[in-house]
């Protein structure tokens, strides 16, 4: 199946800096979504994009749906300890009526205090 | 809103038995549901899409009379691990689909371990 690329894999930051990552595919998808998942729980959901250029936030977090449909990124603005764990991108590509995702690699994020 | 429970969070069972999770959508009502598996480290792993009323989608690989899937109501999708093996032990983590906005809510996952 599509593989998303999401990069960076893993980021070291201090408390207070701002993180910035991305995701990249090789086909057109109408749905991004950007979730954060903590050890031994399921995925919670942060933004959904629609639109092709949208630009979202929620609260300290900024998601972009790319112009070219093919790619999003997540920033996140002067990190804390508990913006710690695994972000993943997630598309749902034109085709799908049944709103299957598509999954990146994951993001593991680590807040230094 | 637009939240999804599953249970149960743990089980540990002997080898050759079979195990059933179930998961809900609490404040809404979906149609389609989904069922993952994640392994340590790693990204989740589709392992077949539930349709209320109809029956599953396994994705490529994975053997349909051991996982078997059950969504009876647009609330509820059961995963059932038949003679389960210590190489099902895993993460499974379930996912509704909320239709009105095209997103998917996750649930909390359930450790199974087979000894």
């Amino acid at each position: 199946g599509q593989q998303l690329n999401q990069s960076p894999q893993s980021m070291f930051i201090q408390e207070g800096e701002d993180v910035s990552m991305n995701c990249t595919s090789s086909s057109i998808f109408n749905t991004w979504l950007w979730y954060k998942q903590d050890p031994g729980e399921g995925p919670v959901l942060l933004i959904a994009l629609y639109k092709a250029g949208e630009l979202t936030s929620n609260g300290r977090l900024t998601a972009q749906f790319g112009i070219t449909r093919k790619d999003s990124f997540l920033n996140i603005s002067a990190s804390i300890p508990s913006d710690v764990g695994i972000y993943f991108c997630a598309g749902q590509s034109r085709g799908s009526t049944l709103g299957r995702l598509y999954f990146g690699r994951g993001t593991q994020l680590t807040v230094w205090p | 809103g637009a939240v999804v429970s599953q249970h149960p969070s743990r089980v540990i069972c002997k080898s050759g038995t079979s195990v059933k999770i179930e998961c809900r959508s609490l404040d809404f009502q979906a149609t389609t549901m989904f069922w993952y598996r994640q392994f340590p480290k790693k990204s989740l792993m589709l392992m077949a899409t539930s349709n209320e009323g109809s029956k599953a989608t396994y994705e490529q690989g994975v053997e349909k009379d051991k996982f078997l899937i059950n969504h009876a109501s647009l609330t509820l999708s059961t995963l059932t691990v038949t003679s389960a093996h210590p190489e099902d032990s895993s993460f499974y983590i379930c996912s509704a689909r909320r239709t009105t906005y095209n997103e998917q809510f996750f649930g909390p996952g359930t450790r199974l371990t087979v000894l």
